[in-house]
């Protein structure tokens, strides 16, 4: 069973301060996704990366896929509160095609940023 | 707004209760999922329906029975629960295995058991 793994857990910042958080696994990802949740919500995908290597923009978050398609991370610059949530990093175990999306999940990253 | 509607929002029942779940899905998704969140824990899946099939089934209790009458509308059945299970239930929407595990969310029902 593929295993994803995030650091830190939680994190509390003050607003404007840069930060970046960690997804790791000892297995391959055809893609992987990272996703916000706020309180008493669902998550929204935030970003999908497929190809090793891969960075990609979204306003003030980079996200990188590792080379090995086994780890990715997500940096935010400028902090602002609206960024406070649990960040939620997802593979898609599929290698095989299928009907459906075979998708596991971190544990999350919590994050606080304090005006 | 993500296209997948949750109801109720918040569900309080007794251990000898029988209550339902309900997820509706506004995109033309193939596959819909039930997620189950409690506290400290990856986010779990529980089942999952392609084109009103079920195609997964994560060793979940049976006193949770899930229903896909058609292509838009889940339900999660809820029967004899145990304190356990409050937590947040997520129901999740995809096209089809084609998107790259690009699942999109309702609000979620936080079930609360006594």
């Amino acid at each position: 069973t593929q295993l994803l793994e995030q650091s830190p857990q939680f994190l509390s910042i003050q607003e404007g301060e840069n930060l970046t958080v960690y997804c790791n696994s000892s297995s391959v990802f055809s893609s992987l996704q990272w996703y916000r949740q706020e309180p008493g919500e669902g998550p929204v995908l935030l970003v999908t990366v497929v190809t090793g290597g891969e960075v990609k923009k979204l306003k003030r978050l980079t996200f990188q896929f590792g080379d090995a398609r086994k780890d990715s991370s997500l940096h935010i610059t400028a902090a602002q509160p609206g960024d406070t949530g649990l960040y939620l990093c997802a593979g898609d175990e599929g290698l095989v095609k299928t009907s459906y999306d075979k998708v596991i999940f971190g544990p999350g990253t919590s994050l606080s940023v304090i005006p | 707004e993500t296209g997948v509607t949750q109801t109720p929002r918040h569900l309080v029942m007794g251990m000898t209760n029988k209550k339902s779940l309900k997820c509706e899905q506004h995109l033309g998704h193939n596959a819909m999922y039930w997620y189950k969140q409690s506290a400290k824990k990856p986010l779990e899946l529980m089942f999952v329906y392609s084109l009103e099939e079920r195609v997964e089934n994560n060793s979940v209790p049976s006193r949770f029975s899930p229903e896909c009458p058609n292509s838009s509308h889940l339900f999660l059945h809820l029967h004899t629960l145990q304190p356990e299970d409050s937590a947040l239930y997520l129901c999740a929407s995809s096209q089809d295995g084609s998107s790259g595990g690009e699942l999109f969310f309702g609000e979620g029902s936080r079930l609360t058991v006594l």
